[in-house]
């Protein structure tokens, strides 16, 4: 199986700040990962997939880089809504694992 | 409103067998992969089954293989998932959720898939306790 491993577990920061969360796979994975923002007691939403695409309706304050091992989830000048755990997903290939999540805190 | 409605969830002793619903609607059910997800109390995703359009193709997560049965009834637009013997390690959150695809494409065609869940259920809750 796929290991994804995000960094960092957690992070603190504030509102109107800018902030990067990495993945990074155990193999290449191309350009098939998708990012999910979880609010507390909420379910999974998707955000970003095939790396860099946003998802409708999604602000354009996220957005997604990376290919083959590594990649990136950016937000651009947080809000209070953004404060939610963040979770990568590969979809190379079965079982389409999941990163561990990064927190996000104000 | 497109909507994944979960159901089925409680408590349930260790060995013992349980069945999830999700009821979609406002889409057309019986074009798309489904699957469930789970998470367990204070941890992260996981993926736990995928089943095909026609309920020809399913898959596993190996952790439940053989315990656990995914299908669909696309006339009541619905999904199942049969949870047998159960064990503590179980115990989650479960999550119905839409797979969806756009093809992958290049300058000499398409020739795969990026796949992504668009749609999740709110959940329905699963303890194995004695």
């Amino acid at each position: 199986d796929i290991q994804m491993t995000q960094s960092p577990s957690s992070l603190s920061a504030s509102v109107g700040d800018r902030v990067t969360i990495t993945c990074r796979a155990s193999q290449s994975v191309s350009n098939f990962l998708n990012w999910y923002q979880q609010r507390p007691g909420k379910a999974p939403k998707l955000l970003i997939y095939a790396a860099s695409s946003l998802q409708s309706g999604v602000p354009s304050r996220f957005s997604g880089s990376g290919s083959g091992t590594d990649f990136t989830l950016s937000i651009s000048s947080l809000q209070p809504e953004d404060f939610a755990t963040y979770y990568c997903q590969q979809s190379y290939s079965g079982p389409y694992t999941f990163g561990q999540g990064t927190k996000l805190e104000i | 409103e497109v909507q994944l409605v979960e159901s089925g969830g409680g408590l349930v002793q260790p060995g013992g067998s349980l069945r999830l619903s999700c009821a979609a609607s406002g889409f057309t059910f019986s074009s798309y992969w489904m699957s469930w997800v789970r998470q367990a109390p204070g941890k992260g995703l996981e993926w736990v089954a995928n089943i095909k359009q026609d309920g020809s193709e399913k898959y596993y997560v190996d952790s439940v293989k053989g315990r656990f049965t995914i299908s669909r009834d696309n006339a009541k637009n619905s999904l199942f998932l049969q949870m047998n013997s159960l064990r503590a390690e179980d115990t989650a959150v479960y999550y119905c959720a839409r797979r969806s695809r756009i093809p992958k494409c290049s300058g000499d065609g398409c020739y795969s898939y990026y796949y992504y869940m668009d749609v999740w259920g709110k959940g329905t809750t699963v303890t194995v306790s004695s």
